[in-house]
């Protein structure tokens, strides 16, 4: 079955340094994966897509990699701040080829420290 | 512009009782979808809608039903509340057009006694 799997583990970071998210994904031939940033007691908010023809993308001080021979996706936070700590989640299109909804990770809590 | 609004924010229940979700979105999107979110177990697709008068289950339909009957709303309904449906529920849409990028609602915290 379709698996995706993100560190449950909290993920401590010192401001100013670069917080880097991993996903991994099992039993998907995805055509893009997305990352939504999650604050406590807010619903989920898009930030990024990547495509499987893209190997990078970026925004301000977000990157997000694609590696479909790996089955990986790494996000990445630069210079991050202590306004940056919240849970990212990653998705991927289920079977349906989209319309049927995203299957997300059960996401990694970042914390950065002032 | 409001975008997914959802109806109630938070509501008790008794086991047994029923009650009905409300999602409310004004972006013309064609594509809604109900997700569950629990502790541990993350986001998890309930029943979803490719378009007006259309539903179909996702990954944990049991013991819910939906409707689509106008664009703009996705009602989801608990006939006979368990303490198991618990959760924290969220609405999401989408257009139908390119990757499918879903726009959440606030959430509404249930709490079945």
């Amino acid at each position: 079955s379709q698996k995706i799997e993100q560190n449950s583990e909290a993920l401590n970071i010192q401001e100013g340094k670069t917080a880097t998210l991993t996903c991994n994904y099992t039993n998907y031939s995805p055509a893009y994966l997305q990352w939504y940033r999650q604050d406590p007691g807010r619903g989920p908010v898009f930030l990024l897509l990547i495509r499987e023809n893209e190997k990078e993308k970026r925004k301000e001080r977000l990157k997000v990699t694609f590696d479909t021979t790996l089955k990986q996706s790494l996000f990445h936070i630069t210079a991050s701040q202590p306004a940056d700590s919240a849970t990212y989640l990653c998705a991927l299109e289920g079977s349906g080829g989209g319309a049927d909804g995203l299957t997300f990770g059960k996401g990694t809590h970042l914390i950065i420290q002032p | 512009n409001a975008g997914v609004t959802q109806t109630p924010k938070f509501r008790v229940l008794k086991t047994g009782q029923s009650m009905t979700l409300l999602c409310a979105q004004d972006m013309n999107h064609e594509y809604m979808y109900w997700y569950r979110q629990d502790p541990g177990m993350g986001l998890r697709l309930i029943h979803y809608s490719v378009g007006e008068g259309t539903t179909a289950k996702g990954e944990v339909p049991d013991g819910y039903n939906v409707s689509r009957l106008k664009k703009q709303n996705f009602l989801l309904g608990l006939e006979s509340a368990a303490p198991s449906q618990t959760s924290v529920y969220f609405c999401a849409s989408a257009t139908n057009s390119g990757a499918n990028v879903l726009t959440f609602g606030a959430g509404s915290r249930l709490t079945v006694l």
